[in-house]
């Protein structure tokens, strides 16, 4: 049963390069977020999907691109990495409109370091 | 807009003592939801307790509950009995809608860091 599973756990990057995390659930969960956590700024919400092939800006979308070409997975990518994308991602999965009061399932995270 | 606030970044407590940790929001939809996830310093986000705006009765989870003033517009944790494992960070959160409507995206506050002392 693994739930939400974000892949890379750890990147380094230099700034400029680019690279995709990937989040696959198979929970069959219709709606997927991204969110980036910051030092006392919580969690912003950067991008998330409604369904296969839609996805929607959230909060601090600027230089990240998503893609869910699958229902199972939701793509983040950052096509030129800057040292302010240095952060901790959340990928998040939940269902549908008439969802759990659980809200979300968190994947455990990748910490991205951009210098 | 709806809105998340945590006035307190840091908090201690003795062990065995009991804690609350303060949350209040603002948003203008009559139905919403409001949620408390823990984070330790291992990183992953684990889901504590939900309130929904029509219930009656405040949410209780073992140790955990969540005094609801809905007047006040306030959703505070309290955590009975602390214990070390305790220790870690506590967002609080809200969406709109009764199951989160359309999007059913969560908005964060910024986090209360526990530190339970023995």
């Amino acid at each position: 049963n693994a739930g939400v599973t974000q892949t890379p756990k750890f990147r380094v990057l230099k700034t400029g390069q680019s690279m995709t995390l990937l989040c696959a659930q198979d929970m069959n969960h219709e709606y997927m977020y991204w969110y980036r956590q910051d030092p006392g700024m919580g969690l912003r919400l950067i991008h998330y999907s409604v369904g296969e092939g839609t996805t929607a800006k959230g909060e601090v979308p600027d230089g990240y691109n998503v893609s869910r070409l699958k229902k199972q997975n939701f793509l983040l990518g950052l096509e030129s990495a800057a040292p302010s994308q240095t952060s901790v991602y959340f990928c998040a999965s939940s269902y549908g409109g008439q969802g759990t009061i659980y809200g979300y399932t968190f994947g455990s995270g990748t910490r991205l370091t951009v210098v | 807009a709806q809105k998340i606030t945590q006035t307190q970044p840091g908090m201690f407590v003795q062990e065995k003592e009991a804690v609350t940790l303060d949350c209040t929001y603002d948003t203008s939809d009559p139905s919403y939801g409001l949620f408390w996830y823990k984070q330790p310093s291992s990183g992953e986000m684990i889901f504590l307790i939900y309130q929904g705006s029509y219930d009656q009765q405040n949410a209780t989870e073992g140790r955990y509950s969540l005094n609801f003033q809905k007047a006040r517009k306030s959703a505070n944790l309290v955590i009975s009995a602390s214990q070390l494992g305790d220790s870690a960070m506590y967002f609080c959160a809200m969406r709109e809608g009764r199951y989160g409507g359309a999007t059913n995206k969560l908005i964060f506050g910024t986090g209360t860091l526990l530190a339970v002392q023995p």
